[in-house]
């Protein structure tokens, strides 16, 4: 069965300083793997994705993601926090069978990024 | 440019009354249309999907239900709500073809009392 893993809650980080946001995943085949933001009361907001081809992974808002296949990880990082980062990120994989945009979300990571 | 509209944003229903939320997208055809509920423990749940007008697909038996009666409207209906259907529901769209990035509505929070 394909499934998603956030392993972290909760993750402070100091402006300035560099972020990661962990993801693992498992999915059989070849995965296509996304990265969402939800700010309050708010929609998900598409990040990144990847599908194939290079494993670093450029999106919006300076934020990249690198995929390692060995380690089934697709960690979301950025070089240099915001506070305006603060929000709380989804990781997705897709799942095989049923509707081709059927997404399998992890729990979230609250990213919290102060002054 | 495509769009997509979710309402009510907020709603507040005793429990055992009715509820229909409906979102629609515009700027695009045939879309594939999705409910999602995220819970207080923050994480998404897939309700229902529809490839096309009439065909929906229900992720996890509950005690609502979908329908697509145009192209580009879905609607999450209930005939008696449950406390436990609390929760911020989320509407999203992908093409048909391509790399399947979901686009979501801003949500349905629904309280129920």
């Amino acid at each position: 069965a394909q499934s998603v893993a956030q392993p972290e809650d909760q993750v402070n980080v100091a402006e300035g300083n560099p972020l990661t946001v962990k993801c693992t995943y498992s999915v059989s085949g070849n995965p296509y793997l996304f990265w969402y933001v939800q700010y309050p009361n708010r929609g998900l907001q598409f990040l990144l994705k990847y599908i194939t081809g290079d494993n670093l992974v450029k999106g919006s808002y300076g934020f990249e993601a690198e995929f390692n296949k060995s380690q089934t990880s697709f960690h979301l990082k950025k070089p240099s926090a915001l506070v305006s980062d603060s929000a709380l990120y989804f990781c997705a994989v897709r799942g095989y069978g049923g509707s081709q945009g059927n997404l399998i979300f992890g729990k979230g990571t609250k990213l919290s990024v102060k002054p | 440019s495509q769009t997509i509209h979710q309402w009510p944003a907020t709603l507040v229903q005793p429990v055992g009354s009715p509820l229909s939320l409906e979102c629609t997208v515009e700027g695009t055809s045939n879309p594939n249309l999705y409910w999602y509920r995220q819970a207080a423990g923050r994480g998404l749940q897939l309700l229902f999907y529809s490839v096309g007008i009439g065909q929906i697909s229900s992720e996890v038996p509950q005690n609502l239900s979908a329908s697509r009666p145009q192209d580009r409207q879905f609607i999450l209906s209930s005939k008696k709500l449950l406390l436990s259907d609390s929760g911020f529901y989320l509407c999203a769209w992908t093409e048909i073809a391509g790399a399947n990035v979901l686009t979501f509505g801003a949500g349905s929070r629904l309280t129920v009392l």
